[in-house]
């Protein structure tokens, strides 16, 4: 089915460690974003790409970096793993950075940082 | 910078009944409003969108929002819940603030229905 794909859905990393967290449209989209999502808080925005071959920071992007491999992928990197970045992730894509346009969002994940 | 309030973070309701789901933002000139539903362990969906005209917009399962500028508001309702419309809620508001349109969500209103 067409959408947006995570990988992997559930992960345990100690605190230090490092990760990249996947994420792959194939909607044919040119923006695709990062939040986070943690109990009421909502979602916060880590880092977005406009389209292929930008990438800005959002409102959390400290502990973070990402990068926008191909107009398909957008992955986020996490270098020394605190466990202040548990929470859920949540990879979206839109056709464009545009306001009229609705999010698709992946199924997330799920971080816990011990 | 915009902002998004949703007033309950969580609403009981019985079966068949009426729910309004309630969201507020702060100002703007132009604004486009959504909603998005998240049901257990998943990601979230697209409910409703409001972009210009008829300021009153539906979604296939029965949902409904109306745009109201004069109280920047953006209320969700539907006039009998099933126990599958249990899910958390989300409103989010794009306006062009610092040139950009990435959208502020609020915190959710989490929909408990009871049978």
């Amino acid at each position: 089915n067409a959408g947006v794909t995570q990988t992997p859905k559930f992960q345990v990393l100690k605190t230090g460690q490092s990760m990249t967290l996947q994420c792959a449209q194939d909607m044919n989209h040119n923006s695709m974003y990062w939040y986070r999502q943690d109990p009421g808080m909502g979602l916060r925005l880590i880092y977005y790409s406009a389209s292929e071959g930008t990438t800005d920071k959002g409102e959390v992007p400290n502990g973070y970096n990402v990068s926008r491999l191909n107009k398909r992928e957008f992955s986020l990197r996490l270098e020394s793993a605190a466990p202040s970045q548990t929470s859920v992730y949540f990879c979206a894509s839109r056709l464009r950075d545009g306001g009229i346009y609705g999010y698709t969002f992946g199924s997330g994940t799920r971080l816990t940082v011990v | 910078a915009q902002s998004v309030t949703q007033l309950d973070s969580q609403v009981p309701v019985f079966e068949e009944a009426p729910v309004e789901l309630r969201c507020n933002y702060s100002s703007s000139v132009s604004v486009y409003l959504f909603w998005y539903v998240q049901y257990p362990n998943q990601g979230l969906q697209l409910l409703l969108k409001y972009l210009s005209g008829s300021t009153l917009v539906e979604s296939i399962n029965g949902f409904e929002a109306e745009f109201n500028k004069s109280q920047t508001s953006f209320h969700l309702r539907k006039p009998s819940v099933h126990i599958s419309d249990t899910a958390e809620y989300f409103c989010a508001v794009s306006d062009q603030s610092g040139g950009s349109y990435i959208p502020t969500f609020g915190r959710g209103t989490s929909l408990i229905v009871h049978p």
